[in-house]
């Protein structure tokens, strides 16, 4: 089976950096994902791990230890605008679903 | 804008009623999933198809079901409708399929079931 775990709220600053962490237990990894979900819209992807260590993509960035089953997600220059879900996903290759999603962690950026 | 496109946006219904759903992929994408999400859920996997034919199979509902066809447009049917199936329906596309695809999420779609 597959268990993810995200904090479920977490808070920070206008102009901070927000770290949002991801952890998992699947039997047959084969990826992690990213997503953004702002409230009663569609998740968009943001970054696609496969392989230890950091993919950056502008103020965005995922970081990924296959030995840990850990991943994080970096998001830098906080802007009132990134206040939304964002969920982790991770492929698992030995059951049913094709992606498995977190519950995701709601983020709020204040002022 | 993903280019993934979901019909109707919202949906308001009774209990026992039958609804269909409706998804029409990107351009040159193969394969469509389902999702639902409940507000105290995350997302849940409903069914996948590629090219016409099921391919993975979630947590769906004898009472769910879903196709996709020739044109690859796909359709969620949700039947004898409860008060606990209001939730929002994605459907999401990809290229192919296969355990190195991104999947592309449409508008989704919202019901209520009153």
């Amino acid at each position: 089976g597959q268990n993810i775990d995200q904090p479920t709220e977490m808070t920070a600053t206008e102009g901070a950096i927000v770290q949002i962490n991801c952890t998992y237990q699947t039997s047959g990894f084969n990826g992690l994902f990213w997503y953004q979900q702002h409230a009663g819209e569609a998740p968009t992807f943001l970054s696609y791990n496969v392989l230890d260590g950091l993919e950056e993509k502008g103020r965005f960035s995922s970081f990924l230890s296959r030995s840990k089953g850990y991943s994080y997600l970096l998001l830098k220059e906080l802007q009132m605008k990134d206040s939304a879900s964002y969920l982790c996903a991770v492929r698992d290759l030995s059951g049913n679903t094709p992606l498995v999603f977190g519950k995701g962690t709601r983020l709020s950026v204040i002022a | 804008d993903s280019g993934v496109t979901q019909t109707p946006k919202h949906l308001i219904t009774a209990t026992g009623q039958r609804v269909t759903l409706r998804c029409s992929p990107r351009s040159g994408d193969l394969s469509v999933y389902w999702y639902q999400q409940s507000l105290d859920q995350g997302l849940q996997f409903l069914i996948q198809y590629y090219n016409g034919e099921e391919r993975a199979k979630g947590n769906i509902l004898e009472r769910f079901s879903a196709q996709q066809f020739p044109d690859l447009h796909s359709e969620l049917n949700l039947s004898s409708l409860e008060l606990g199936d209001s939730a929002l329906y994605f459907c999401a596309t990809s290229l192919a399929g296969g355990p190195t695809d991104t999947q592309y999420f449409g508008p989704g779609t919202r019901l209520t079931v009153l």
